[in-house]
């Protein structure tokens, strides 16, 4: 099956830092990537679409200046927390789009990344 | 924006039994997906539905299109099926739209 990695699993950060969190397709090319956050207790919500080549599309409430993210290749877009505060700490999960040959649509999600800024 | 609420929120059974966990949505969609997050965070997806009902193993999910609404079933229940179940919709170009998910427990 499709295969999506997250690196790193888990971070620790001071606050201020900037905090760079990657997505790979392993074994196909995305050239949509979902990027996703939980709060504890909370269900996942939508944070950005990236589109390799192209802009991200935020949701409303996320700031682009603040979440950065770079899709420069068809198997990797990365997410780069700057300036990251307590408030920061969530759980980070993507998703890589995959059409296969047959026309199925369908999401494959990565492991996800636990974000704790101290 | 799709609103989606499941139900329960919570649910404890004792082992080998049967369990049914719904979804319902506010706004028609493509396809909608049952996904299980265990503990340590990490997603699996189970399903992707845009019609009918599909099985794997001991899971079944069906979807109503005109009702809209989703049920997860799961047969013979087992302690590794403990987890939580999320049942979120949307796909293709867009990002899913999540329900808050079940806290399914299985007791031995």
């Amino acid at each position: 099956g499709a295969v999506v990695s997250q690196h790193p699993s888990w971070v620790i950060c001071k606050s201020g830092t900037s905090v760079k969190i990657e997505c790979r397709s392993l074994d196909f090319q995305a050239t949509t990537m979902f990027w996703y956050r939980q709060f504890p207790k909370q269900s996942l919500m939508l944070m950005a679409t990236s589109n390799e080549g192209s802009k991200a599309t935020y949701e409303q409430g996320v700031e682009k200046d603040k979440f950065l993210i770079n899709h420069a290749s068809l198997t990797l877009s990365t997410l780069t927390v700057t300036s990251a505060h307590p408030e920061d700490s969530s759980f980070y999960i993507c998703s890589a789009r995959r059409i296969s040959t047959s026309g199925t649509d369908t999401q494959y999600f990565g492991p996800g990344t636990r974000l704790t800024v101290l | 924006k799709n609103e989606v609420e499941q139900s329960p929120q919570n649910l404890t059974a004792q082992e080998g039994e049967f369990i049914t966990i719904n979804c319902s949505y506010s706004v028609g969609i493509s396809a909608l997906h049952w996904l299980q997050q265990h503990p340590g965070g990490g997603i699996v997806s189970l399903f992707m539905l845009s019609s009918g009902k599909k099985k794997h193993g001991r899971l079944i999910a069906t979807i109503n299109i005109q009702e809209k609404h989703s049920s997860l079933h799961i047969t013979a229940s087992h302690p590794r099926d403990s987890a939580v179940y999320i049942c979120a919709v949307g796909g293709g170009a867009d990002g899913l739209t999540f329900g808050k998910g079940t806290h399914l427990i299985i007791q031995p």
